[in-house]
């Protein structure tokens, strides 16, 4: 079935050192991919989105390539900051046949270090 | 605008006692999510609506639980009898035709 699987956290890195979380999909159709962020005590806030293949989602120093042929959307960051510690949910939503899915990853944790 | 707007932000209560939770989701948006957050399970969806009718319910843990959606800015989901168990942070979060979903700050509820 449809899904999606992210990386295993917690990831904890220094200040200023790259990033990059796992995720890859299965799916039935064409779906579009997300990243959402959530700081402690909110709720899930959209990062970026892609929604073909090919297409680059960025926010914030954030990106992610959709890429079809590994069915990969890995999130990365050349730089992180202390502010940037959250958990990360790679999501998907796909429309078939009249179904609709929006399936989130199980998140990952990322604690970043002064 | 406002965002999706949830009700109360946090609830303590007793075993026993029914619970009702409250969201206003984003004008215009014709979709509505209620999810649970727990440590153990994750993110986990509960309910779905389109145009105020509830089209997947299967996350629903059981009969304790119900969900309306009576018009197009107001859904409740309710809890009784509630348990221990039930202790979550619930999030309503809505969407336009199937984009990107707009979360709630998310209801912490405490079942002691």
């Amino acid at each position: 079935g449809d899904s999606v699987t992210q990386m295993e956290g917690p990831v904890t890195l220094s200040e200023e050192a790259f990033l990059t979380i796992n995720c890859t999909y299965t799916a039935t159709g064409y779906p579009s991919l997300f990243w959402y962020v959530q700081y402690p005590g909110e709720g899930l806030q959209l990062l970026l989105k892609a929604t073909k293949a090919d297409d680059k989602g960025s926010n914030k120093g954030f990106e992610a390539t959709y890429r079809k042929e590994t069915t990969s959307f890995h999130l990365e960051k050349g730089s992180v900051q202390v502010s940037d510690s959250a958990v990360y949910f790679c999501a998907l939503s796909l429309s078939t046949s009249g179904t609709y899915k929006y399936i989130f990853g199980t998140g990952t944790r990322l604690k970043v270090l002064a | 605008d406002a965002g999706v707007i949830q009700s109360p932000r946090h609830e303590v209560t007793e075993m026993g006692q029914e619970v009702t939770l409250r969201c206003k989701p984003i004008s215009g948006h014709d979709y509505l999510f209620w999810y649970r957050q727990t440590m153990m399970r994750g993110l986990e969806l509960l309910i779905y609506f389109n145009n105020n009718v509830p089209i997947d319910d299967s996350g629903m843990p059981e009969d304790r639980f119900s969900a309306k959606m009576p018009n197009a800015s107001f859904s409740t989901l309710k809890i009784q009898p509630s348990e221990p168990r039930d202790s979550a942070v619930y999030f309503c979060a809505s969407s336009f035709s199937l984009n990107t979903i707009y979360f709630g700050e998310g209801s912490w509820l405490t079942v002691v």
